[in-house]
């Protein structure tokens, strides 16, 4: 089964600091990673997929097939950053249709 | 990308009763899906609404309790029937436009329940 581990509910930083929201994922295939974010009073939007390797608002993210992860790093924190982010998971024995979600991080970033 | 509209936005409803959830894309979509965030859990994919045919059920949910239409490429509805608290969630719908790549998923607004 696939499965999406975000250790943190919440990570708190201050304005200017480094952020790694973190990411695990058990899946036995080559999965399609993404991290979704959703800030206040706003609905769900992708933020990147690792299959674009491209850098969404400073952030980044690399997957790491070793240690099955896919972090989420900036590297200096803003306060409009502070949201909810999820990281989720598609399988490639769904035809990548299915979205298998983490339990989502909040970051909060304080000037 | 893709406007996706949903309603009602929220309800309170009583225990038993059943609450249609509407979902509306302005342009066609290949696919829609219907997701369930239960408080303090993350998204479940509930099924995949298939145009003119019979949706595709995740496992732990049934056609009975969740019936779904989808008459177009546009619309689909999603039934919570028959509801207890424990249906109690945010309930939403996404979409993937014509043209977009399979797997870039486009979120409605979801739909607040609280089942009394």
């Amino acid at each position: 089964a696939q499965r999406v581990t975000q250790p943190e509910k919440l990570l708190s930083v201050f304005k200017g600091a480094p952020v790694e929201l973190k990411c695990n994922y058990s899946y036995s295939g080559s999965p399609e990673l993404f991290w979704y974010v959703q800030y206040s009073r706003q609905r769900l939007q992708l933020l990147l997929r690792h299959i674009s390797r491209e850098s969404i608002k400073g952030f980044t993210a690399d997957l790491n097939k070793g240690e099955t992860s896919f972090h989420l790093k900036k590297p200096f924190a803003q306060e409009e950053d502070s949201a909810m982010y999820y990281c989720a998971l598609s399988p490639m024995n769904t035809g990548f249709q299915k979205l298998v979600f983490g339990t989502g991080t909040r970051l909060l970033v304080s000037p | 990308s893709a406007v996706i509209s949903q309603k009602p936005s929220r309800d309170i409803c009583q225990r038993g009763t059943s609450l249609t959830i509407q979902c509306q894309v302005d342009s066609q979509v290949t696919m829609m899906f219907w997701y369930r965030q239960q408080p303090g859990q993350s998204l479940t994919l509930i099924a995949t609404a298939n145009q003119g045919s019979e949706a595709t059920y995740e496992s732990g949910f049934v056609i009975d309790k969740f019936p779904i239409s989808r008459p177009n490429l546009t619309f689909s509805t999603l039934t919570v029937s028959n509801m207890s608290p424990e249906d109690s969630s945010i309930y939403l719908c996404s979409v993937v436009p014509q043209g977009a790549f399979q797997e870039t998923q486009y979120f409605g607004p979801g739909t607040r329940l609280l089942v009394l």
